[in-house]
């Protein structure tokens, strides 16, 4: 009964290579988001969606792309990894859009991305 | 804009002392102020959040936070340490506007250390 999950929970590839980490939620919320945390710890937003559509996009690399198939998914997709993609990647939901700035976000475990 | 700087990237404790940690923020708009717990090799976890209600706040395992405008700071305490409060620590903030709009912006972290 894993409110968000995330696979792979580890992911080990060479540059170049495309990738993708999927996202579920069985929460019933609406948003969901892409978090990278660096090698220093620093937690980033990299994108939010609300019911499929995409309502935050900081500035990432186009490389980049989230895909979000249903309101309880969002997968994250990247193309052409290089090494400094190499980060945790988190993903979180909340529940209300409208009331977004202070909805708690409730996160995944995590995917280890390492990219030699 | 928003930020928010945490002093100290490690705090160093015996079990039962006081346990400090300082959160400063910075928001164009009213601020909504979050704490996250990060457990090794886990995701984030809400400890407690300010939404305007009351300065005082209360969360889960006895972690208590004030809010004071004057001082633009949020900081995190608990009146005896447990080995158990041993991780990560991060402050967030969320803004009702603008460019914040449903946007977490996270500090840098506290690693908390509990030592017999």
């Amino acid at each position: 009964d894993t409110a968000v999950s995330q696979t792979p929970k580890y992911l080990v590839t060479q540059m170049g290579n495309d990738k993708s980490i999927k996202c579920e939620q069985n929460l019933g919320h609406d948003t969901m988001y892409w978090y990278k945390q660096d090698s220093k710890k620093f937690l980033k937003i990299m994108f939010s969606y609300n019911n499929k559509e995409l309502i935050i996009n900081e500035t990432v690399p186009n490389r980049f792309s989230p895909k979000s198939p249903d309101k309880a998914h969002l997968n994250l997709h990247i193309n052409s990894l290089e090494l400094g993609d190499s980060a945790v990647y988190f993903c979180a939901s909340s529940q209300d859009r409208v009331l977004d700035y202070q909805e708690t976000q409730y996160f995944g475990p995590g995917t280890r991305l390492l990219v030699l | 804009a928003q930020s928010v700087t945490q002093l100290g990237s490690h705090v160093s404790v015996s079990e039962g002392a006081l346990v400090l940690l300082r959160c400063n923020y910075s928001s164009s708009v009213p601020p909504y102020l979050f704490w996250y717990v990060q457990y090794p090799n886990q995701g984030l976890q809400l400890l407690l959040k300010y939404t305007s209600a009351a300065t005082l706040v209360k969360g889960i395992n006895g972690f208590e936070a004030e809010f004071k405008k004057s001082e633009t700071s949020f900081h995190l305490t608990k009146p005896s340490a447990h080995m158990s409060d041993a991780a990560e620590y991060f402050c967030a903030v969320s803004g009702a506007g603008g460019t914040s709009y449903g946007k977490l912006t996270f500090g840098q972290g506290t690693i908390l250390t509990v030592h017999p």
